[in-house]
């Protein structure tokens, strides 16, 4: 089946440092993918997707790529900030799949330190 | 904009007892689901509806039970509380089709079964 799987954090950054969470999938098919961030007490929310190989997703200085002959999606930002610490979460929706059901991966923690 | 409306947002219970999660939203969204979300573990599915007097089982379904009356509302049920339910639980929806995967999450309610 369909699975997501994510580096384990937390990740811990100074200000202004480049970040890499890693991300790769296993799936059927031509899934699309997708960062969602949780910032403390409240709920996810999209950050960036992408549908279809080699596309990039970008939001709020954060970037990912489509990788299908790596089936990876790793998330990227060139210097973070304080105010992006966060759970991010990978997620994979199935090519074939017509509903909203989106398969996520553990979460990873990122804290940023001024 | 209301959006996705989650109550309670805290919730402590003795094992046994039974309780209902409110999530209702005003987006008139087909697809809405059910996630918990536990350390390490991401966001899993229990339930999901993909319109009015439709509901299947996700992930991890065994004791909820759902029912969709009506677009906006979804609740979900706890019929006999378990310490294993303790956890935070996310509502989310999204348009049947045309959503491109983003789904549209509560601020979440944390539950404590004791």
């Amino acid at each position: 089946g369909n699975s997501v799987t994510q580096m384990e954090g937390p990740v811990t950054l100074s200000e202004e440092a480049f970040l890499t969470i890693n991300c790769t999938y296993t799936a059927t098919g031509y899934p699309s993918l997708f960062w969602y961030v949780q910032y403390p007490g409240e709920g996810l929310q999209l950050l960036l997707k992408a549908t279809k190989a080699d596309d990039k997703g970008s939001n709020k200085g954060f970037e990912a790529t489509y990788r299908k002959e790596t089936t990876s999606f790793h998330l990227e930002k060139g210097s973070v900030q304080v105010s992006d610490s966060a759970v991010y979460f990978c997620a994979l929706k199935g090519g074939s799949s017509n509903t909203g059901k989106l398969i996520f991966g553990q979460g990873t923690t990122l804290q940023v330190k001024p | 904009n209301a959006g996705v409306t989650q109550t309670p947002k805290f919730q402590v219970l003795k094992t046994g007892q039974s309780m209902t999660l409110q999530c209702a939203q005003d987006m008139n969204h087909e697809y809405m689901s059910w996630y918990r979300q536990d350390p390490g573990m991401g966001l899993r599915l229990i339930h999901y509806s993909v319109g009015a007097g439709i509901t299947d089982q996700g992930e991890v379904p065994n004791g909820y039970n759902v029912s969709r009356s009506t677009t906006e509302d979804f609740p979900l049920r706890l019929l006999s509380a378990a310490p294993s339910q303790t956890s935070v639980y996310f509502c989310a929806s999204t348009p049947w089709q045309g959503g491109g995967g983003e789904l549209f999450f509560g601020e979440g309610s944390r539950l404590t079964v004791l």
